[in-house]
């Protein structure tokens, strides 16, 4: 599976929009690019995938370059309790369940 | 449709010690992945049973083991329990065929595991 690079940290304002990049060059055609945020001392949470369109569900929308090699998760409107550490991970949706988390992006969103 | 459930949530245990970990995944998974994460090392890949069979493994010692019942439900061990072993356990369920497909894995709440 690719690796990714994702910025340390991050804040953002209650009720803006949180706008989280990750970076992927070496993701191969295939593969697919999911996010997960863990709470503190909780198991990470599923939050959205995709493979090259752009989605959006309830909680978030993703948005994956044409080129694929970068995204960004875009949480709407940040409340407090969106203060997390957010993870993405490309796979292959096939063969290997082994998820290979990164260190992730922790974002803390201030009032 | 509930979501995946683990127990205990917590455990001290000592040195020496062998400990049971269980795992209910979300109906109508059939595969349960088990993860340790630790501050150091992150979240690393255990095992994953498919129909009561490992269909891959990590690069853990012989000391963990687990196992999946006809029901999907599944157990870890660990056997010999070290200081290191101290962690948060993970156990995480999808949706999967036998040609090895793979959909989004759902975690549960974690065991913690403290060693002393």
């Amino acid at each position: 599976d690719a690796k990714t690079t994702q910025p340390t940290s991050m804040d953002c304002a209650e009720g803006r929009a949180a706008n989280l990049p990750c970076n992927h060059s070496t993701i191969s055609g295939n593969e697919y690019v999911y996010w997960y945020r863990q709470i503190h001392s909780q198991g990470p949470q599923y939050i959205i995938h995709g493979l090259k369109n752009n989605e959006t569900n309830e909680m978030a929308s993703l948005i994956i370059t044409e080129d694929r090699k970068s995204s960004t998760l875009i949480l709407p409107h940040a409340t407090l309790r969106d203060t997390a550490v957010y993870y993405c991970i490309v796979r292959l949706p096939y063969n290997n369940n082994d998820m290979r988390f990164g260190a992730g992006t922790r974002l803390t969103v201030k009032p | 449709k509930a979501g995946v459930t683990q127990t205990p949530r917590y455990l001290i245990k000592t040195r020496g010690q062998q400990v049971t970990l269980s795992c209910s995944p979300i109906s109508g998974h059939r595969s349960v992945s088990w993860y340790q994460q630790t501050p150091g090392q992150g979240l690393q890949f255990l095992f994953e049973y498919f129909s009561e069979t490992q269909r891959n493994k990590g690069n853990f010692p012989g000391r963990f083991s687990g196992r999946q019942f006809s029901n999907s439900r599944s157990e870890m061990n660990v056997s010999t329990l070290e200081l290191g072993d101290s962690a948060l356990y993970l156990c995480a369920s999808s949706f999967s065929l036998l040609s090895g497909l793979q959909e989004t894995q759902y975690f549960g709440p974690g065991t913690r595991l403290l060693v002393l």
